[in-house]
């Protein structure tokens, strides 16, 4: 089975700090991808990339910027976290030739 | 720009009554469509998927959808819910790119 793993499944920052939250997946895919996930909101995209180095910009990416140095690992950066970007954030994998998507656990941040 | 509808936010229902949870989505073209299911603190899980074929799909625990084409539709269902179903329930859609867009999710709680 793919694994997608989200470093931390907790994090409480402080309103201006920079947020680095990790995600590592084991299976080659070449797509990843960034949610956040909100009551009655859904979960929406800031940024996907389909291969290292290469990114795009979701629905939502004002706040946020992306790094994929590494196939298996694709970081989401808050340059200068806000109370509003509390949410809880997902990271997905895709595997092309089937379309299938995994999923992390997520990390709830709280801004504070 | 793609979009889904997911018109009821929050469904009650007792043990055993059929469930019939909706799914609408803006995209003329070719689409693949899924549902996912977020049981309590757990990360989303794939519940069933339509790529090409049978409209009518079969997916884990009982559920099934159908896709509609002409009404753009991909509603979920299941004859007889039971109380380990309660948890949120997203639509989502992929029209041939590499985003997974979602619906605002079902929130489902089922009463012994």
């Amino acid at each position: 089975d793919v694994k997608v793993t989200q470093s931390s499944r907790y994090l409480v920052k402080r309103t201006g700090e920079k947020v680095f939250l990790e995600c590592v997946q084991d299976m080659d895919h070449e797509n990843m991808f960034w949610y956040r996930q909100d009551p009655g909101l859904g979960l929406r995209l800031i940024y996907f990339s389909y291969d290292v180095k290469m990114k795009e910009k979701g629905d939502i990416p004002e706040g946020y910027s992306v790094s994929r140095e590494k196939k298996e690992r694709f970081s989401l950066i808050l340059e200068s976290a806000s109370t509003n970007q509390t949410s809880m954030y997902l990271c997905a994998s895709r595997d092309r030739a089937r379309d299938g998507y995994t999923f992390g656990s997520g990390t709830r941040l709280t801004v504070v | 720009a793609q979009s889904v509808s997911q018109h009821n936010h929050h469904v009650i229902l007792s043990e055993a009554a059929s469930l019939e949870l909706g799914c609408n989505y803006s995209y003329g073209g070719t689409v693949n469509l899924f549902w996912y299911v977020q049981y309590p603190g757990q990360h989303l899980q794939l519940l069933l998927k339509y790529f090409s074929g049978d409209p009518l799909v079969k997916g884990i625990k009982g559920f099934e959808a159908e896709f509609i084409k002409s009404k753009f539709s991909f509603n979920l269902r299941k004859p007889s819910v039971q109380w380990s179903d309660t948890a949120e329930y997203f639509c989502a859609v992929n029209a041939n790119t590499d985003k997974l867009i979602f619906g605002t999710g079902t929130r489902l709680q089922v009463f012994p």
